[in-house]
């Protein structure tokens, strides 16, 4: 398995607070993403970074930012959580853009559930 | 309309069953395509891409149908173990995902 990981795995917040999810990976990969899962919808994505310090936008960022200092970590936080942002968070990572050819996967972490009261 | 659709499901059926699922997509201009497979409460992980001939993996068959812009997945000799949810991907400059369809394989 990809060396992904991301924390917490788990987390119960109050409407308004600030939230930051973290995700380390090991692989050294270029790509990094943040997306969200919610029933009746596939997964969306957020951010992603394609470089330290390089980051954009995905279909859904509105309330979200990502930071990303170091090749291997990929912040993303919610500046005020809202009930809306009640989500399962996958990260994943890719080595070059994911999907543009054949076999060029991208891996995923183990996710986060983040339920905002 | 969403740009990547399937069935929710659940699709039932026992052991030994042929089962195909189907996923339309909306941007002709797609490039690639792939199936995912993602067990409850776990993180999805790349099943197989989906080539313009067709291709085959074990008891996995998987067909692109450019024209009629879906794609299939089919699964021979169910396996209770095949119980999972399996989404359609599609590459159009990034990654869409559909919503999944559920299998759950039954003794």
């Amino acid at each position: 398995d990809a060396g992904i990981t991301q924390s917490p795995r788990h987390k119960v917040t109050e409407t308004g607070t600030p939230v930051t999810l973290r995700c380390h990976q090991t692989e050294n990969h270029r790509y990094m993403y943040w997306y969200r899962q919610d029933p009746g919808h596939g997964l969306r994505l957020i951010h992603y970074s394609y470089g330290v310090k390089d980051t954009d936008k995905g279909e859904v960022s509105d309330g979200y930012s990502v930071s990303r200092s170091k090749t291997e970590d990929f912040l993303l936080t919610l500046e005020s959580a809202t009930s809306s942002q009640t989500s399962v968070y996958f990260c994943a990572i890719s080595d070059r853009l994911a999907g543009d050819v054949a076999n060029n996967e991208q891996f995923f972490g183990p996710g986060t559930r983040l339920t905002v009261l | 309309r969403k740009e990547v659709e399937q069935d929710p499901g659940p699709f039932n059926v026992p052991e030994g069953a042929t089962v195909a699922f189907n996923c339309t997509y909306s941007n002709s201009a797609s490039q690639s395509f792939f199936w995912y497979r993602q067990d409850c409460r776990k993180e999805p992980k790349l099943l197989m891409s989906v080539y313009s001939s067709g291709n085959e993996d074990g008891r996995f068959t998987a067909q692109l149908n450019r024209a009629s812009q879906y794609i299939s997945l089919l699964i021979r000799d169910s396996k209770l173990s095949d119980s999972a949810t399996y989404l359609c991907v599609v590459f159009t400059g990034k990654l869409i995902f559909g919503q999944g369809t559920t299998l759950q394989v039954k003794p």
